[in-house]
């Protein structure tokens, strides 16, 4: 079965550096996702992403953020100036063309930030 | 703003005892509720996606129904397999179908041998 594949599976960064997540969504999927996921929080909704630019983005999502497709396969997350209060797991999902029919999801990468 | 509620926050049970999620939820128009399972350390696995009041849908011993105003996940059954975390999530039509889901804190089952 086709999977959405995320790499690292857990990134250390010291405060204040910038980290990139990356993620190589199912390969005929259109809509693509970044949510996180706090120790024992909800997953929360960062931001969408289709036919090369944000489609929708949440509160959370702010200038320290910043998505990308550089290829045909990659998807990636950037967070600017990394702060404490990032650490969270980061999950990745992707959706075929009628994307509100549910998504599939990556296994996440686990940020923490020390 | 859309809100979604799980309850039991946490449930315990033997293997084979039958019980049921619920997840209430209020959001300005429903496109879709989905539920999750979540598995320590991964990422959600998609179960259902309900559409409209009324609908039912069925997998092995896991069983989605929706109302107006809420959805039940009935576990029929259970085997310590089903031991997981299961999230339930809306998306709202007032948007495009790119719109992100917005998740309750789910229901953390653990089903004893």
């Amino acid at each position: 079965e086709p999977e959405v594949t995320q790499t690292p599976s857990h990134q250390v960064t010291q405060m204040g550096q910038e980290v990139i997540l990356r993620c190589v969504p199912i390969s005929n999927h259109l809509y693509f996702y970044w949510y996180r996921q706090i120790l024992g929080q909800k997953v929360e909704f960062l931001v969408s992403f289709y036919n090369n630019e944000i489609s929708e983005k949440s509160e959370i999502f702010d200038d320290q953020f910043s998505v990308e497709r550089p290829d045909g396969s990659n998807f990636t997350l950037k967070i600017r100036s990394t702060k404490l209060e990032d650490s969270a797991m980061y999950f990745c999902a992707s959706s075929g063309i009628l994307g509100w029919r549910g998504y599939t999801f990556g296994s996440g990468t686990r940020l923490t930030v020390v | 703003e859309d809100q979604v509620t799980q309850s039991p926050e946490a449930l315990r049970l033997q293997e084979g005892e039958s019980s049921s999620l619920n997840c209430s939820y209020t959001v300005s128009g429903l496109r879709g509720l989905f539920w999750y399972r979540q598995d320590p350390g991964k990422g959600p696995e998609f179960l259902f996606t309900l559409y409209s009041a009324g609908e039912e849908k069925e997998k092995e011993r896991l069983k989605a129904t929706l109302t107006k105003k809420e959805s039940f996940l009935h576990i029929t059954a259970p085997k310590p397999e089903d031991s997981a975390t299961y999230l339930c999530a809306v998306q709202a039509s007032s948007g495009g179908g790119a719109d992100g889901l917005t998740f309750g804190k789910g229901t953390h089952l653990i089903i004893q041998p």
